[in-house]
């Protein structure tokens, strides 16, 4: 299967400072990643689909100037949470689909716990 | 919007025994993927099966099957021969062609020894 690599995969920040988290795709080129949300003992929520070289499209909710989307090159997309805030503690976790999987399946980063204190 | 359904917050079984995790979901479409993911304690999201709508044949993966029910919309997995291993959550997930993957609320299985 194809490998999607997330760094890091724990970070704490302190409240009002920006993060910065990485999703690489190591052996495939991902026109689109996706962005989720997971709180603790909940499902995975959609944040916003990435889409390599233009603006990507957000969910209902999410603030797009909060939760900061690149998708510059086809192997890596970033999220970049600013000013971040302890309500914005969470688990996320990026997912691309495989042209080799007919893009008809996704595979998922290791996920990244961030603290905010 | 499609939406996807797990009545079932948490489910345990016996080693060895057979457990059946439910998940019914909403849609319009007639092209469109469905998967089981599990999710252990490290959080990484493992692929444990997938059917695609136009398929009539279930899906099985080894000890994994799942009861596809286009009609009901009903997409449930069946896990043969629990083992201690499969304890974890399990998300269904729904996903149309060339789309993103809307996720159940998940089922907390637990395997007892």
């Amino acid at each position: 299967g194809a490998v999607v690599s997330q760094h890091p995969s724990r970070v704490i920040c302190k409240s009002g400072t920006s993060v910065k988290i990485e999703c690489r795709s190591l052996d495939f080129q991902a026109t689109t990643m996706f962005w989720y949300r997971q709180f603790p003992k909940q499902s995975l929520m959609l944040m916003a689909t990435s889409n390599e070289g233009s603006k990507a499209t957000y969910e209902q909710g999410v603030e797009k100037d909060k939760f900061l989307i690149n998708h510059a090159s086809l192997t890596l997309s970033t999220l970049t949470v600013t000013s971040a805030h302890p309500e914005d503690s969470s688990f996320y976790i990026c997912s691309a689909r495989s042209p080799r999987a007919m893009n008809t399946e996704a595979f998922f980063g290791q996920g990244t716990r961030l603290t905010v204190v | 919007a499609q939406t996807v359904t797990q009545s079932q917050p948490e489910m345990s079984v016996q080693e060895a025994e057979t457990v059946t995790l439910s998940c019914t979901y909403d849609t319009s479409e007639s092209n469109y993927y469905l998967f089981w993911y599990k999710q252990p304690p490290s959080r990484q999201m493992i692929l444990v099966i997938r059917q695609e709508a136009y398929k009539q044949q279930n899906a099985t993966e080894n000890r994994f099957s799942v009861n596809f029910q286009k009609a009901a919309k009903s997409f449930s997995l069946k896990i043969s021969d629990s083992q201690l291993g499969d304890t974890a959550m399990y998300f269904c997930a729904f996903m149309k062609h060339n789309n993103d993957m809307r996720f159940g609320a998940g089922t907390r299985l637990t395997v007892k020894p």
